[in-house]
């Protein structure tokens, strides 16, 4: 069984660009989770999508955004990029939206703005 | 808003020897799930451990258990027969009512062989 899938592993943008980064599931699961890690700030959570809604939003501002589709992937954007938006970007997904479901992780977006 | 403190920013243990990494939370919630997450060079989290508020009893996976003391909001991580393999960086993370997951600053590990 495939894992989280993310693409592109590694990113370069410039500041002012926008960026999009996907995420695929495991198949079947159709919750998503999107979490920021940078050396700074550690690991934050961004969204959570669970049947193509956003279930939930970390305090991020408006310049990110995400969606999921109906096969369950999922996609964040970044508009205006800043140089602190330079993170590594972390999918997770999970079978149910539940507190007793495992979240898989998969290996994540290196973005780095220049 | 849940915070996870994670006071030991690296950990060095001897192959084979044991090794505990502290975690302590905050959180206003009753009902709630903890969780040790391993993050290799490769980057990929990985599930290491889970505990249920709710239950007393210490969860375990074969070398791995945990400390949960709910009282005192304290949830450690022992390691036990370190291997090589161990060596990665250790979070600790709180899923909130609203299926948040809130993570602490983890703590590097490192294994001596």
């Amino acid at each position: 069984k495939a894992g989280v899938t993310q693409t592109p592993r590694y990113l370069i943008k410039t500041r002012g660009q926008q960026v999009t980064l996907s995420c695929s599931p495991i198949s079947g699961h159709r919750s998503v989770s999107w979490y920021q890690q940078t050396p700074g700030q550690g690991l934050q959570f961004l969204f959570e999508y669970f049947s193509e809604t956003q279930r939930n939003k970390g305090n991020f501002p408006g310049r990110f955004s995400g969606r999921q589709f109906s096969n369950s992937r999922s996609e964040m954007n970044v508009s205006t990029l800043e140089l602190g938006d330079s993170a590594l970007y972390l999918c997770a997904s999970s079978l149910v939206r539940g507190r007793n479901t495992e979240a898989f992780f998969g290996q994540g977006t290196r973005l780095t703005v220049v | 808003a849940q915070t996870v403190t994670q006071s030991q920013p690296e950990m060095s243990v001897q192959e084979a020897e044991t090794v505990t990494l502290s975690c302590t939370y905050d959180t206003s919630e009753s009902d709630y799930y903890l969780f040790w997450y391993k993050q290799p060079p490769s980057r990929q989290m990985i599930l290491v451990i889970r505990q249920e508020a709710y239950k007393q009893q210490n969860a375990t996976e074969n070398r791995f258990s945990v400390n949960f003391q709910k009282a005192a909001k304290s949830f450690s991580l022992k390691i036990s027969d370190s291997q090589l393999g161990d060596a990665a960086m250790y979070f600790c993370a709180h899923l909130s009512n609203d299926y948040k997951l809130s993570f602490g600053a983890g703590t590097t590990v490192t294994v001596r062989a």
